[in-house]
C-alpha cells in the first residue's frame, strides 16, 4: 500500500497558469521530496523538503509541508507545456532507513 | 558526471522464466534501492542494498532477490515470473552518509511478462 496519496489525481491548464498539486502522507517523515516523470520514464528528482521546513523554493517551484496535517503541496508558477508530466511526493519515513514511500502521482497536462 | 544507468531498456519474457536486471548508481554513491512501478501507479519498493547487503526490504515475496557488488553496481533477479510482475523496474543510488538523503532515479526497464 502507498502512504502518500496525490490530489487531483490528474489537472489540465493552459501554458502560463499555475499548477498546484498536494500531497497527503500518514506517518512521521524526515523529508519529503517531488519528483517528476515523463511518459513512464525515470523519475526526476525535483526538490526535497525536510521535515522541520516549511516552504521551499527552487525556480519556479514552491513547495510547502505541514508536518500537522501530514501535508504538502507543489506550486509549478507560470507552467509551460514542458511541465507536463505525472507528479509524485515520496515520503522518507523516520524509521524507515531511506526507504521512500510515493503517492499515486498527479498527471498534469499544460496545453500550448 | 554519470548519472544512474540500468539495462537492459526493454525485456519481454514469459510466465515461469527468470530474469536479471541491472543497475549502476551515480558516480560517488554507495546505496542502491530497487522500485517496481505497475502502470498508472506510484513506484513501490522493494529493497534496498549497501556495503553488499540487503539493508531494507519491502513487501514484495522471496522470488525477488538482489546483490551488489564491491563497485556498488547492483542487479535484481525475479524467479517464477507472473503476470503480474510487468512493469516499470527503477533503481535509484543515494550517499547513506549523506544527510539529505535525495535518491537519484535511472531511466528504468520496462518488464513485459506473457
Amino acid at each position: 500500500s502507498q502512504q502518500g496519496e496525490e490530489d487531483p489525481q490528474a489537472l489540465s491548464i493552459q501554458e502560463g497558469e499555475n499548477a498546484t498539486m498536494n500531497c497527503s502522507y500518514k506517518t512521521s517523515i524526515n523529508n519529503l521530496q517531488w519528483y517528476r516523470q515523463n511518459s513512464g520514464r525515470g523519475l526526476v528528482h525535483l526538490i526535497l523538503i525536510r521535515s522541520n521546513e516549511r516552504e521551499k523554493h527552487s525556480g519556479r517551484l514552491r513547495v510547502t509541508l505541514d508536518t500537522s496535517k501530514k501535508s504538502s503541496s507543489l506550486l509549478i508558477t507560470a507552467s509551460r507545456a514542458a511541465d507536463t508530466a505525472s507528479y509524485f511526493c515520496a515520503t522518507d519515513g523516520i524509521g524507515a532507513g531511506n526507504m521512500l514511500t510515493f503517492g499515486g502521482g498527479t498527471r498534469l497536462m499544460v496545453k500550448p | 558526471d554519470a548519472g544512474v544507468t540500468q539495462s537492459p531498456t526493454h525485456l519481454i519474457k514469459t510466465r515461469g522464466q527468470q530474469v536479471t536486471l541491472r543497475c549502476s548508481p551515480k558516480s560517488g554513491h554507495d546505496t542502491v534501492s530497487w522500485y517496481q512501478q505497475a502502470l498508472g501507479q506510484g513506484p513501490q519498493f522493494i529493497f534496498q542494498y549497501y556495503e553488499e547487503e540487503e539493508r531494507q526490504r519491502g513487501n514484495f515475496p522471496d522470488r525477488f532477490s538482489g546483490h551488489q557488488f564491491p563497485n556498488y553496481s547492483s542487479e535484481l533477479n525475479v524467479n517464477a515470473l507472473l503476470l503480474g510482475d510487468s512493469a516499470l523496474y527503477l533503481c535509484a543510488s543515494s550517499l547513506v552518509s549523506a544527510r539529505a538523503d535525495t535518491q537519484y532515479f535511472g531511466p528504468g526497464t520496462r518488464l513485459t511478462v506473457l
